[in-house]
């Protein structure tokens, strides 16, 4: 099984602040997902990046796959209470795993995400 | 606009009791799976179902059985639960199309199950 590893593991900051979120692993992937969490519910899906060096943005959110498709980042720009909460990363096993892939996506440990009003 | 409804929110159980976690979709999806989510572990896959008769075991399956009659259902089964079973189940699912191998998952809210 890959490993992912993603951090910070927890992030406390003040509303404003910016910070960055990193997930990375020796595996190559096809393509790498990121998920944000809020308490009681499940996982909702943020984004899926797919080409390696590709950027997306969704409003204050960035997000990158890097260029050999090992390693993501998400970065928040002047974070908002409301973007509290837990991310995600997640990934299906490596181009070099055998057997079916789909629904079996690993995830990192997450980062739980404190901003202060 | 249901997306993956998960039965019950919450559960206490006693060790060596035995219970089912409903999980029903109502996307067609092909694809369902079971995750727990423990704190500090990230998700763990349980078991997961590629259509309707097939399931496989995924990176946690001991203590877990799955059985997928239908494309909507996918319930699990504790048979004899144990303490380190107490965590934060989530059923998922997820389409083929246009990339299964690249499909986002979409969860249901939970069930918490404490063993005692």
């Amino acid at each position: 099984t890959q490993l992912l590893e993603q951090s910070p593991q927890f992030l406390s900051i003040q509303e404003g602040e910016n910070l960055t979120v990193y997930c990375n692993s020796s595996s190559v992937f096809s393509s790498l997902q990121w998920y944000r969490q809020e308490p009681g519910e499940g996982p909702v899906l943020l984004v899926t990046v797919v080409t390696g060096g590709e950027v997306k943005k969704l409003k204050r959110l960035t997000f990158q796959f890097g260029d050999a498709r090992k390693d993501s980042s998400l970065h928040i720009t002047a974070a908002q209470p409301g973007d509290t909460g837990l991310y995600l990363c997640a990934a299906p096993p490596p181009l070099n795993a055998g057997g079916t892939s789909y629904g079996k996506l690993t995830f990192g440990q997450g980062t739980i995400l404190t901003v202060h009003p | 606009n249901a997306g993956v409804t998960q039965t019950p929110k919450f559960q206490v159980l006693k060790t060596g009791q035995s219970m089912t976690l409903q999980c029903a979709q109502d996307m067609n999806h092909e694809y369902m799976s079971w995750y727990r989510q423990d704190p500090g572990m990230g998700l763990r896959l349980i078991h997961y179902s590629v259509g309707a008769g097939i399931t496989d075991q995924g990176e946690v399956p001991n203590g877990y059985n799955v059985s997928r009659s239908t494309t909507e259902d996918f319930p699990l089964r504790l048979l004899s639960a144990a303490p380190s079973q107490t965590s934060v189940y989530f059923c998922a699912s997820s389409h083929t199309i246009p990339d299964g191998r690249n499909s986002p998952l979409h969860f249901g809210n939970g069930t918490r199950l404490t063993v005692t």
